[in-house]
């Protein structure tokens, strides 16, 4: 079993739509947790940090159940631009990052 | 300031071939990292340097790959003989320490 475990994919959702991603993972020790953002044949680029208390950062959304070991992400009012691959990633102790597969998400007019 | 630059962007070699990747971090960060990323998936950690030492290549499959980064800095990524199942993009990140790793653009690698 993979450490990160996200939803298949791919969403496909119009302009102005709220859209969710969940993740779990398998490592009851780990310590950080990120959502990363990567585009078509580009490199992942860090989205935001998730923290056990949520956090917002303008239309997205990030939270964090260490109990279950399930991480989420919610953008609302989709934007065209969000179209894009969304890896969850969660470290130990260590320096290692483990992704997820990623979700793949795409906005339509 | 610059961020990761990788070369080359692309590369298309025939199975058995040598190729090698070039990785340059952002300057001041001591921690270098390979990674692999094959298509459908996310990026897997190959090795990771702190300065010149390599500090974790447990997934390095060290039959055929090899890397180095001999003055702390830059870093080559190698692998002879390259195998069709090694097609993926090669990802380059660094980091100061267990900071946040900012990633390179990748080499795309396809092996026919």
């Amino acid at each position: 079993r993979k450490e990160v475990e996200q939803d298949p994919g791919p969403f496909n959702v119009p302009e102005g739509a709220t859209v969710a991603f969940n993740c779990t993972y398998s490592n009851s020790a780990s310590q950080s947790f990120f959502w990363y953002r990567q585009d078509c044949r580009k490199e992942p680029k860090l989205l935001m940090s998730v923290y056990s208390s949520g956090n917002e950062d303008g239309r997205f959304t990030a939270q964090l159940n260490r109990a279950s070991q399930y991480i989420s992400l919610l953008i609302r009012d989709s934007k065209l631009s969000d179209s894009a691959t969304y890896l969850c990633v969660v470290k130990g102790s260590g320096y290692a990052l483990n992704f997820g597969k990623g979700t793949s998400l795409l906005v339509t007019p | 300031e610059a961020g990761v630059v990788q070369s080359p962007r692309y590369k298309i070699i025939e199975k058995k071939q040598p190729v090698a990747f070039w990785c340059n971090p952002i300057s001041g960060h001591n921690t270098l990292y390979w990674y692999r990323q094959n298509l459908g998936q996310g990026p897997e950690l190959l090795i990771r340097y702190e300065n010149e030492e390599a500090v974790d290549d447990s997934q390095l499959p060290k039959d055929r790959f090899s890397a180095e980064r001999l003055k702390g800095v830059d870093s080559t990524l190698k692998i002879q003989p390259a195998e069709l199942g090694d097609s993926a993009v090669y990802l380059c990140a660094s980091s100061l320490s267990n900071q946040p790793q900012h990633f390179g653009d990748g080499t795309r690698l396809s092996i026919l």
